[in-house]
């Protein structure tokens, strides 16, 4: 069964320093893997996705993720966080030929100005 | 724009009362998802419909039901509202072809049960 774990509910970072979310998953065959964000009361939308191709991933905004099949991960990052990333992430993983995508608890992040 | 809206943003409901929760896409998906945020769950799939008339369960059905009529809509009923689905409604939309790609979410419906 897949399953998403994201470590770190809450994360604090000043304005301009790197931000790292963390994700791993657990999946029987490769699995696709998504970055969504959701600004206050607004629904979810796509940051960036791995479907198999590149493993270093680059998304809207800036962030990049890195795939590493050894370390079932896909952490999230970015070099120099701004005031405007603060809202909640989730990372998600998905089968081929699957209608379900498994979301992780979410990671609220915090820019501090 | 692609979008997909839900009918309601913010309801107030009491215990017991029928609710429908609406959503419309206008991409032309076949898939649609309806899921639960809750804090510290993430999002939780309650239903998802792949074609017109057609439903699955997720993993939270119980209490809840769905309706595809049209392609572009499909409505989330409780049909006796708890307060402990008192949440955060979420609609998705995506492709087929095996649902590798994205899903396209609406703002979110905010349901309080008294």
């Amino acid at each position: 069964a897949q399953s998403v774990t994201q470590l770190g509910s809450h994360v604090s970072v000043s304005e301009g320093a790197l931000v790292l979310l963390r994700c791993n998953y657990s999946s029987s065959v490769p699995p696709y893997l998504f970055w969504y964000v959701q600004y206050p009361n607004q629904g979810l939308q796509l940051l960036l996705k791995y479907t198999s191709a590149a493993t270093l991933v680059k998304g809207i905004n800036g962030f990049e993720a890195e795939f590493k099949k050894s370390e079932t991960s896909f952490h999230l990052t970015k070099p120099s966080a701004h005031m405007r990333d603060a809202a909640e992430y989730f990372c998600a993983v998905a089968l081929t030929g699957g209608f379900k995508t498994i979301f992780g608890a979410g990671t609220r992040l915090f820019v501090k100005a | 724009d692609v979008k997909v809206t839900q009918s309601s943003r913010y309801l107030v409901k009491r215990t017991g009362e029928k609710v429908f929760l609406e959503c419309v896409q206008d991409m032309d998906h076949e898939n649609m998802f309806w899921y639960r945020q809750d804090p510290g769950l993430g999002l939780r799939l309650i239903y998802f419909s792949y074609d017109v008339k057609m439903k699955e369960k997720g993993d939270i059905p119980e209490g809840y039901s769905v309706s595809r009529e049209k392609k572009e809509r499909f409505s989330l009923i409780l049909e006796s509202a708890s307060t402990n689905q008192t949440s955060m409604y979420l609609c998705a939309s995506s492709f087929a072809a095996g649902f590798t790609g994205e899903l396209f979410f609406g703002e979110g419906s905010r349901l309080t049960v008294l």
